[in-house]
């Protein structure tokens, strides 16, 4: 079973640059998570998908981040314009539904902001 | 604001010795715990997770909740080399979104 897929996987632009990621989750995952890691923290949860739907965002910087995920399969987060505060890992998750289900997370995106 | 605070270490161990790794919470709606592993340059990847106070075994590792103190702990025993990560709590409420909250980690050098 293949896992979590993202991309790119490394990502260098300069502040107030605008950047996308790429997420494919596992086959047959409904709910979907993107989670921003800063350097010597936890991730932190940025938006909860169920299916095409935002079950959460409340912790994502909507004045600058945005996040779809049509068809329920894919999703895309975007940074417009970045901060030199967004050099991070972005890491993608799915499960299987959201509850007592294992997220898997993908290898992530790392982003440095310049 | 819910907070998972860990102690960041590092936490030296010698190979075959108990590992203890500590978690505190502060939102008492916490239902579910979760310890993942994480290695330098790598993705977490989930150990185990805990909903009921007591102990939980699965092989080496150990998870224990006390939610009166509102603690969880990983025991790590006959600890190896390849043990060495940062090891990541994270805690949820028990809802339809699932949100998990993280501590900053802990890291683990198992050492030969």
């Amino acid at each position: 079973e293949a896992g979590v897929a993202q991309s790119p996987r490394y990502k260098i632009i300069e502040k107030r640059q605008s950047v996308a990621f790429w997420c494919n989750p596992i086959s047959g995952h409904a709910t979907l998570y993107w989670y921003q890691q800063i350097l010597g923290q936890g991730p932190k949860l940025l938006i909860q998908f169920q299916n095409n739907g935002v079950v959460d965002d409340s912790q994502l910087p909507k004045d600058r981040f945005s996040a779809e995920r049509l068809k329920g399969v894919d999703s895309t987060l975007k940074i417009q314009p970045a901060k030199l505060e967004d050099s991070a890992v972005y890491l993608c998750a799915s499960s299987l539904a959201p509850g007592l289900y294992e997220q898997y997370f993908g290898p992530g995106t790392r982003l440095t902001v310049t | 604001q819910k907070e998972v605070e860990q102690n960041s270490g590092p936490l030296s161990v010698p190979e075959g010795a108990i590992a203890s790794l500590n978690c505190t919470y502060s939102d008492r709606g916490s239902q579910s715990f979760f310890w993942y592993r994480q290695y330098s340059g790598k993705s977490p990847e989930l150990i185990m997770f805990i909903y009921s106070n007591g102990d939980k075994e699965d092989g080496r590792f150990t998870a224990q909740l006390n939610k009166a103190s509102q603690y969880v702990s990983l025991l790590i025993r006959d600890s190896q080399p390849s043990d060495s990560a940062t090891y990541l709590c994270a805690v949820s409420q028990w809802t339809g979104a699932n949100n998990l909250f993280f501590g900053t980690g802990t890291r683990l050098t198992v050492i030969p």
